[in-house]
């Protein structure tokens, strides 16, 4: 079974300074990986996938994340956080190809100051 | 960019009644059809996996008649509430994987319908 985890409930940075939002993940296969931000009483929208090739991907409105298969991490990163960055962000995992569910990780609040 | 219309945004009924939500993909064909309900603060569950013309797939612990799903073409898929209590209120969201000729659409979201049952 594949699963997720987002071990921070909540990441506060300040303005201007890099954000990094940690995801790990378990699958017994090769991992397609993805990023999405949710914002109040919303849908999610894509940031980023990993499904192979360069570890390092980048995604939209400057995030990128780093596909480490050793550690099983697949963290979030943007060397310099926005306040409207301020949302919730989901890790999700798709075990092989083929029309899968993802399964999401529980989600980490990003507060960014001002 | 694929786009997935979900309605309604937000939705007040009273507890017994039923409740639609639909999911339409306006330019790509939503061969599958991903249903997830989200509670406060807390992550997306799968609920259930429709690929058009069939029967859904249900997840453990969802009741397949309480939770009709809905996927008769390409472009719709619906998922009604029957028999509303107040425990279902939730965050519905769907997810539409497709296609639109050669080119791969895949897990794009909803705006997610609020449900609020009273």
């Amino acid at each position: 079974a594949q699963s997720v985890a987002q071990p921070e409930d909540q990441v506060n940075v300040a303005e201007g300074n890099p954000l990094t939002v940690k995801c790990t993940y378990s699958v017994s296969g090769n991992p397609y990986l993805f990023w999405y931000v949710q914002y109040p009483n919303r849908g999610l929208q894509f940031l980023l996938k990993y499904i192979t090739g360069d570890n390092l991907v980048k995604g939209s409105y400057g995030f990128e994340a780093e596909f480490n298969k050793s550690q099983t991490s697949f963290h979030l990163k943007k060397p310099s956080a926005l306040v409207s960055d301020s949302a919730l962000y989901f890790c999700a995992v798709r075990e092989g190809t083929g029309r899968r569910a993802l399964t999401f990780g529980s989600g980490t609040r990003l507060q960014v100051q001002p | 960019g694929a786009v997935v219309s979900q309605h309604p945004s937000w939705v007040i009924c009273k507890s017994g009644t039923s409740v639609k939500i639909e999911c339409r993909s306006l330019d790509f064909q939503a061969t599958t059809m991903f249903w997830y309900r989200q509670f406060p603060k807390q992550s997306l569950m799968l609920m259930a996996t429709s690929n058009e013309g069939s029967k859904a797939t249900y997840e453990q612990g969802v009741e397949k008649d309480k939770f009709l799903i809905n996927h008769a073409s390409l472009t719709l898929s619906t998922l009604t509430v029957t028999s509303a209590h107040p425990e279902d209120s939730s965050f519905y969201i769907c997810s539409a994987s497709g296609n639109r000729g050669k080119a791969n659409y895949g897990y794009t979201f909803g705006s997610g319908t609020r449900l609020t049952v009273v």
